[in-house]
């Protein structure tokens, strides 16, 4: 079974902090993803990976960043936390290109609360 | 402007009959598509997909139709069991954009016993 594991389930912070959501993933998959889930509004992709260095930008890239050092690590970076960015963080990771349509397996998610 | 969209926010449905949720979508250049169940606190789990080739694709309770010329799908669940309350989120794919998923808003399923 795939593994995706995200380093918090909560976490409160403050505005202006600069804040790091870890997520490692044990299957070996190219492919990373960041999520935030807000009611109503599904789950919008802030930014994804397809290899080790490799970032590109989402639907919603504003206000984070990321970073992939090594394959199985995915960091989601808020540079200057403001109270917009409360939400739910999703990662999930996938298979590379050229495997087919595959999907994706997500961690449980950091409910991330700025104050 | 929403690509993928599920118009019905929640569904309460009695235990033993079938739940239909539905989702419609507008590019057209969508190939593969998945519904995903997702409980409180916890992440989306992956249930069932479907390539734009089939129209149908079954697993065991589970069903997905796809209808390309209407752009809609839809999940069936026969019969709904009170676990199966939870918010399912559609979402899609399209050909040569790397695996990357576009989702819906969710409908939340309630399963009365």
């Amino acid at each position: 079974d795939v593994k995706v594991t995200q380093s918090s389930r909560y976490l409160v912070k403050r505005t202006g902090e600069k804040v790091f959501l870890e997520c490692v993933q044990d299957m070996d998959h190219e492919n990373m993803f960041w999520y935030r889930q807000d009611p109503g509004l599904g789950l919008r992709l802030i930014y994804f990976s397809y290899d080790v260095k490799m970032k590109e930008k989402g639907d919603i890239p504003e206000g984070y960043s990321v970073s992939r050092e090594k394959k199985e690590r995915f960091s989601l970076i808020l540079e200057s936390a403001s109270t917009n960015q409360t939400s739910m963080y999703l990662c999930a990771s996938s298979l590379g290109q050229g495997r087919g349509n595959q999907p994706q397996h997500f961690g449980d998610g950091t409910r991330l609360s700025i104050l | 402007d929403q690509q993928v969209k599920q118009n019905s926010p929640s569904l309460s449905v009695q235990e033993g009959r079938i739940s239909i949720l539905n989702c419609d979508y507008t590019n057209s250049m969508f190939d593969y598509f998945l519904w995903y169940k997702k409980y409180p606190a916890e992440g989306p789990t992956f249930l069932i997909s479907i390539s734009s080739i089939k129209d149908k694709n079954e697993d065991g309770r589970f069903t997905v139709f796809l209808n390309k010329s209407a752009k809609h799908l839809s999940l069936h669940i026969v019969p709904s069991q009170p676990g199966d309350s939870a918010v399912y989120f559609c979402a899609a794919s399209a050909k040569n954009a790397g695996n990357m998923l576009t989702f819906g808003g969710g409908t939340r399923l309630m399963v009365k016993p």
